[in-house]
């Protein structure tokens, strides 16, 4: 059983840039969310993806945005990047939406933004 | 926003000690999650109790659940050094979040060789 990678596992960007990060889910699993974890804190929720439509979306602006391909592995997109979006950025994968389905996460994505 | 509390923040303890780490939330929920970080890794997913459960168990691993406080904890029993990591408590939400979960802040948890 394969799971759940991420890439890159480190990234340094520019202010006002825009930055790409993959993600490949458990085999099986079908819905795939992304959390941002700033340092010292708990991971926040950005939105989930199940079958190719995002299917919910945490308190994040637009900038963010995703998108999820036919094989479920998924992308997050953050553009016009800031200073606060420094963080480690984890996916998670999970099975058919299913109530009390536990999350399987990646390493996650550490980008820092200068 | 983050909707579970844990605590203490941070907690040392001689390995071979049980380890308590509390939780609180505030909305109603569909069940309660906790996982372990290691080092700004990935979390791993260690037990989730449902809603209509009070108690469960895996392992060297306690959970409770008490819905009408709103509060859950989580017993490591004889503590291990590679206990070591960060603990994090998740809700998801009811009515239909499904597996949209919300984080606390995480507890430090430290065990002395």
């Amino acid at each position: 059983e394969t799971g759940v990678t991420q890439s890159p596992t480190h990234l340094i960007k520019t202010r006002g840039q825009q930055v790409t990060l993959r993600c490949s889910s458990q085999s099986g699993h079908n819905t795939v969310s992304w959390y941002q974890q700033a340092l010292g804190q708990g991971p926040q929720f950005i939105f989930q993806y199940y079958r190719e439509e995002e299917n919910g979306r945490g308190n994040f602006p637009p900038r963010f945005s995703g998108l999820q391909f036919p094989n479920y592995s998924s992308e997050l997109n953050v553009n016009a990047l800031e200073l606060d979006d420094s963080a480690l950025y984890l996916c998670a994968s999970s099975e058919d939406r299913a109530y009390n389905s536990p999350l399987h996460f990646g390493n996650g994505t550490r980008l820092t933004v200068t | 926003s983050q909707q579970g509390e844990e605590d203490p923040q941070a907690l040392s303890i001689q390995e071979g000690e049980n380890a308590t780490m509390n939780c609180s939330y505030k909305t109603s929920i569909n069940n309660l999650q906790w996982y372990r970080q290691n080092s700004g890794r990935g979390l791993v997913h260690l037990i989730l109790i449902r809603s209509n459960e009070r108690e469960k168990h895996s392992g060297r691993l306690r959970v409770t659940l008490d819905t009408s406080k709103k509060s859950s904890s989580l017993l490591i029993t004889a503590s291990r050094a590679a206990d070591t990591a960060s603990y994090f408590c998740a809700t998801d939400p009811f009515p239909g979040a499904n597996s949209k979960l919300t984080f606390g802040k995480g507890i430090t948890l430290s065990v002395r060789p």
